[in-house]
This record gives structure tokens, C-alpha cells and sequence, in this order.
């Protein structure tokens, strides 16, 4: 069954700084990849996707992810961290368009300012 | 910018209560998807619906689950006789086929 590892629980950085949130999947094919944040007390919002094609993707708020197939990797990036990024972050995946998700156990962002 | 839309915020029920959780997909989505999130864990999937019909359902959705779209707007997650172990933020979600929308959630807690 397809399962995706998030190994960092919780993250601090200092605003300005830049951030790495790691994701890995296992899966036997490429599968949809997705990072969602959720802000204290709502819904998850979509912060971008990675169907095929070029690996680096741009999302919303400054965030990029890069798709590495030889590592299963979905890294999420942003080279200055805001105040406003403190959330948790979830990866996700899908195997097929318009199939279910299936979440990572989530990474809490706390930034220091 | 449409949106999911989930009623109630937030519900305390008592065990073996009977509850309806509520939801509005946006209206042009075909696929609908309810997940849960019990607190401090990961988001899992608990049903999928298209067409009128449960697509895919997880482990969890055992027989006192069941979903409904009764209007062709409302989306539905009941829960027959909840347990305390169904305390937990309730997502309904609906979808393109590249991208879900999330509703803000239901939390549900069972005293």
C-alpha cells in the first residue's frame, strides 16, 4: 500500500530564514504528489501539486517543492520564512486523478521573529 | 473564490448518540470525500462518493458510518451510535480531477 513519511514532527526557524519540510512517499509508480498547510483551527488549504512534468513546482504564499523520483522525495521549500508560515504542513499523494489522499502524519512550523 | 462549507464548527454529543455532520461541496465537483483527523494524528480517508455512490471507503467506515447527498447539494457523514473514540476533526472535501478543496471542518467530540 502507498504510504508517505514526513520525519520531522515539528520545525523552528527564525523568520527571515530559509525552510526545508522533507517528505517521502512509497509507492511503486510516480504518483500525484500534493502539500497542504493548516492554520490553527481550519481547513487544509493547497499549497501546490506536482502532476508530471518539471520537477521544481511553484505553489502559493513563495512555497516550491522538488520532486526527486530516485529519492521519492517531495521537498517543500521557501527561501524566507514569514510569520504568518507558522502552521502544519501535510504531504500528500494520490494514485490517480480524483482518487482519495493519503496524508503524512504533518510537520508543526513554529517561526521565531 | 467557492468554497466547501461545513456546519456545525463544532459538536458535542453525548455517547451513543445518533450524528449528522453536514457539508456543501462546491457545486460544480463531482467527487466528495469526508476524512477525519483525531487529534495529534494524521488525516485519513474515510469515504469517497460519485455519482451517488460510496467509490471507496476505509477500514474505519464500518457499518455505523453512512453518507448521503439527499438534494444534490448537501453532503452528508452520519455516525448511528458515536463512541468516544469518534472524537476527532471531521473534513469534507470535494474535488476536480487535480485538486481537492477542503472545508474548515467539524470537530466532533464525544463525552
Amino acid at each position: 500500500a502507498q504510504s508517505v513519511t514526513q520525519p520531522d514532527i515539528h520545525i523552528t526557524v527564525s523568520e527571515g530564514a530559509s525552510l526545508e519540510l522533507r517528505c517521502n512517499y512509497s509507492y511503486g509508480a510516480t504518483p500525484y504528489l500534493f502539500w497542504y498547510v493548516q492554520s490553527p483551527g481550519q481547513g487544509l488549504q493547497l499549497l501546490l501539486k506536482y502532476f508530471s512534468g518539471d520537477t521544481l513546482v511553484q505553489g502559493i504564499k513563495g512555497f516550491e517543492a522538488e520532486f526527486k523520483r530516485s529519492q521519492s522525495s517531495f521537498n517543500l521549500r521557501k527561501p524566507s520564512v514569514h510569520w504568518s508560515d507558522a502552521a502544519e504542513y501535510f504531504c500528500a499523494l494520490s494514485l490517480v486523478t480524483a482518487s482519495k489522499l493519503t496524508f503524512g502524519t504533518g510537520t508543526r512550523l513554529q517561526v521565531t521573529l | 473564490e467557492p468554497e466547501v462549507t461545513q456546519t456545525p464548527s463544532h459538536q458535542v454529543t453525548q455517547m451513543g448518540q445518533e450524528v449528522i455532520l453536514r457539508c456543501v461541496p462546491i457545486s460544480n465537483h463531482l467527487y466528495f470525500y469526508w476524512y477525519r483527523q483525531i487529534l495529534g494524528q494524521k488525516v485519513e480517508f474515510l469515504v469517497s462518493f460519485y455519482n451517488n455512490e460510496i467509490s471507496e471507503k476505509s477500514e474505519i467506515f464500518d457499518d455505523q458510518f453512512s453518507v448521503e447527498r439527499p438534494d444534490g447539494s448537501n453532503f452528508t457523514l452520519k455516525i448511528r451510535s458515536t463512541k468516544l473514540e469518534d472524537s476527532a476533526m471531521y473534513f469534507c472535501a470535494s474535488r476536480t480531477d487535480t485538486e481537492a478543496f477542503f472545508g474548515q471542518g467539524t470537530r466532533l467530540t464525544v463525552v
